[in-house]
């Protein structure tokens, strides 16, 4: 079955703990992308990569880093300078980086206390 | 800067009845709309998408129009079931944006057996 994995579903860290999201798609899809989700709000753009080996910030990229080191894997780091790292976090892929249907996965819900 | 907005944030209705999401957005410029679905904890699920050419996409019992001068969408769900209880969200790709999706909060929709 072609799709989107995440892994891992729930994630706890203490603070001050980078920690590493886990995403790969066998779609054969050139773009990938990192959203963030808060309660009650819509998805807000982290990271996206148009291409391996590149990747550009979205709206809200400080404090997260990723790796476009292979076309089926774009892990996303969020690292100890994120100040609200608490969120779900979900990762979709597209054909390419163009006006077309966006796949999702199931996301990651993170905590850190 | 793109700005979504989704009206009602909340909705409950009973079994069986037809209902109206609004999306409404700031900026005409756009490619296209996407309407998706979040069941609670999961993934979004693409419902449909509406280019900027068109004024309309039908998918079983959904319905979902685009009137871009006014930046505006409504979906429409006939005959409302449980099983549609969910949270829906609408996104925007500007023309400036390439795939990149400009999101609303939401609407949360309960249907009451």
């Amino acid at each position: 079955d072609g799709g989107i994995t995440q892994s891992p579903k729930y994630l706890f860290r203490k603070e001050g703990q980078n920690v590493t999201l886990s995403c790969e798609q066998n779609l054969n899809h050139d773009a990938m992308y990192w959203y963030r989700q808060d309660p009650g709000q819509g998805l807000r753009l982290i990271y996206y990569s148009q291409i391996v080996n590149d990747f550009q910030k979205g709206d809200i990229a400080e404090g997260y880093s990723v790796s476009r080191e292979k076309k089926e894997s774009f892990p996303l780091t969020v690292t100890s300078a994120q100040k609200n790292p608490t969120a779900f976090y979900l990762c979709a892929s597209s054909i390419a980086d163009l006006p077309v249907e966006q796949y999702f996965g199931p996301g990651t819900r993170l905590t850190v206390t | 800067k793109q700005e979504v907005t989704q009206i009602p944030a909340a909705l409950s209705v009973p079994e069986g009845e037809n209902l109206v999401l609004n999306c409404s957005f700031t900026d005409s410029a756009i490619y296209n709309l996407q309407w998706f679905r979040q069941d609670p904890g999961k993934g979004l699920t693409s419902l449909l998408l509406i280019q900027s050419s068109q004024r309309e996409q039908t998918s079983g019992r959904l319905n979902a129009s685009l009137d871009k001068s006014s930046g505006r969408s409504t979906l429409y769900i006939a005959a409302s079931q449980p099983g549609d209880s969910a949270t829906y969200l609408c996104a925007v790709t500007p023309e400036t944006s390439g795939s990149r999706l400009t999101f609303g909060e939401g609407t949360q929709l309960t249907v009451n057996p």
